[in-house]
């Protein structure tokens, strides 16, 4: 079955630099979160969509910013990287409403130097 | 407001043994549960949920939870577990009127030894 597709799998930045992952969603869900996992922490919600508009918003700093495109897939866009957001970045998705449960890629590992 | 505990940082068993992760969760109005397994530099993978009705889920590789909506507990269980099993498992929880965030517990990790 397809899952959900992350790209890259791992990232360097520098800090200030510019960081761009995508997330490709499981054919026919309508909705696509973000989380962000810091080392030994637990999954923290940053973003989702609900056919490709905004749906909730969570923890994401002002440096972030993410959309979903025509084609379901979505980007998070990270500026001015700092040391802190060195961490496992998630995608999933979903159909079906709120008791369908997520389907989460592998992630991408973001280190910042 | 919703929020989720796994009161333990790590649970020790030893292969064959019952295994028994908790959850208790604080949501207002219904809740959707989840629990979900993550393994080393990998994604979370679904176990199961609960809706509604019977208050026993079973879900994938042998997992099974109870839902006790008195005590807001969401425990997992698994009646004989093996060395695989080893991982870090996550307690969620939602409301049922929202389509929004899925809010995690801390996690624990479960330590199988043969």
């Amino acid at each position: 079955a397809a899952g959900v597709i992350q790209s890259p799998r791992h990232l360097i930045k520098e800090k200030r630099e510019t960081a761009t992952l995508k997330c490709y969603p499981i054919p026919r869900h309508d909705t696509v979160y973000w989380y962000q996992q810091g080392p030994g922490q637990d999954p923290q919600f940053l973003i989702s969509f609900y056919e490709k508009m905004q749906s909730d918003k969570g923890s994401i700093p002002d440096r972030f910013s993410a959309q979903q495109f025509s084609d379901y897939h979505s980007e998070l866009n990270m500026s001015s990287l700092e040391l802190g957001d060195s961490a496992l970045y998630f995608c999933a998705s979903s159909s079906g409403g709120a008791n369908s449960p997520l389907h989460f890629g592998n992630g991408t590992r973001l280190t910042v130097t | 407001a919703q929020s989720v505990a796994q009161p333990e940082d790590q649970v020790n068993v030893a292969e064959g043994n019952p295994l028994t992760v908790k959850c208790t969760y604080s949501v207002s109005g219904n809740p959707y549960l989840f629990w979900y397994v993550q393994y080393p530099n990998r994604g979370l993978q679904f176990l199961l949920k609960y809706i509604t009705g019977d208050n026993l889920v079973k879900g994938s590789y042998g997992f099974e939870a109870e839902f006790n909506k008195s005590q807001t507990s969401f425990h997992l269980k698994k009646p004989s577990a093996l060395v695989s099993d080893s991982a870090l498992y996550f307690c969620a929880v939602r409301r049922t009127d929202s389509w929004g965030k899925l809010q995690f517990g801390a996690g624990t990790q479960v330590v199988v030894t043969p």
